[in-house]
């Protein structure tokens, strides 16, 4: 357990549809991150939110909607998604900096996503 | 561009052997972390690394930072069942501008110790 959970752990949705992956941290940080875990591919960081400010957007599809209400809680909202977007999607947290430091993340289990 | 090469790949051995795995690039990191990650689960956190030649040991896990800070390794002594999953090393770059997240993933060494 490492103080950051994510629900639902597994979602198959259709291209039509829209849902949302949900992660919150116990952890008193101030920085969420949402990254990709494909097969054969290294980690892929999609957002970054820093003290609720989003400031890492990698060039993510706007298919992809992150959304951040709180230092506690991050959203990533999905609507028609591609197969290829098949993957597994990875909440993140670690202590925030206004400076623009990277510290230790602590990551959640991770929602399998599959898009038929 | 892949700034992380972690070698090798892929690694069967037995139970009570001893191994290595590298983290190389020709980027100089302000730290490297190293985390373990079992099927259906996140990246746990094992260790971070800071200064050039540093070495910290986890039980029967030795991390090893290269002197340049390009570099890392992770030796495992004895290993077990246990050990078994995919080992990430993740470079950290200080950015100047503010730009938060800046861990730099490689791919992954992917262990199994039979018993």
């Amino acid at each position: 357990e490492t103080g950051v959970t994510q629900t639902p752990r597994h979602l198959v949705m259709g291209m039509t549809n829209k849902k949302s992956l949900k992660c919150e941290q116990h952890l008193g940080h101030n920085a969420m991150y949402w990254y990709k875990q494909s097969a054969k591919k290294p980690l892929e960081l999609m957002f970054v939110y820093n003290f609720k400010e989003q400031t890492e957007n990698n060039s993510v599809p706007s298919r992809f909607s992150p959304e951040c209400p709180n230092s506690s809680h991050l959203f990533l909202h999905l609507h028609t998604l591609q197969p290829e977007d098949s993957a597994l999607y990875l909440c993140a947290s670690s202590q925030g900096d206004l400076r623009g430091l990277t510290y230790e993340q602590y990551f959640g289990p991770g929602t399998r996503l599959t898009v038929t | 561009t892949q700034l992380l090469e972690q070698s090798p790949q892929f690694l069967s051995i037995q139970e009570g052997e001893n191994l290595t795995v590298y983290c190389n690039s020709s980027s100089v990191f302000s730290s490297l972390q190293w985390y373990r990650q079992e099927p259906g689960e996140g990246p746990v956190l094992l260790v971070t690394v800071v200064t050039g030649g540093e070495v910290k040991k986890l039980k029967r896990l030795t991390f090893q930072f290269g002197d340049a800070r390009k570099d890392s390794s992770l030796h495992i002594t004895a290993a077990q069942p246990g050990d078994t999953g995919l080992y990430l090393c993740a470079g950290a770059r200080r950015e100047y501008g503010g730009s938060q997240g800046n861990l730099i993933f490689g791919k992954g060494t992917k262990l199994s110790v039979k018993p």
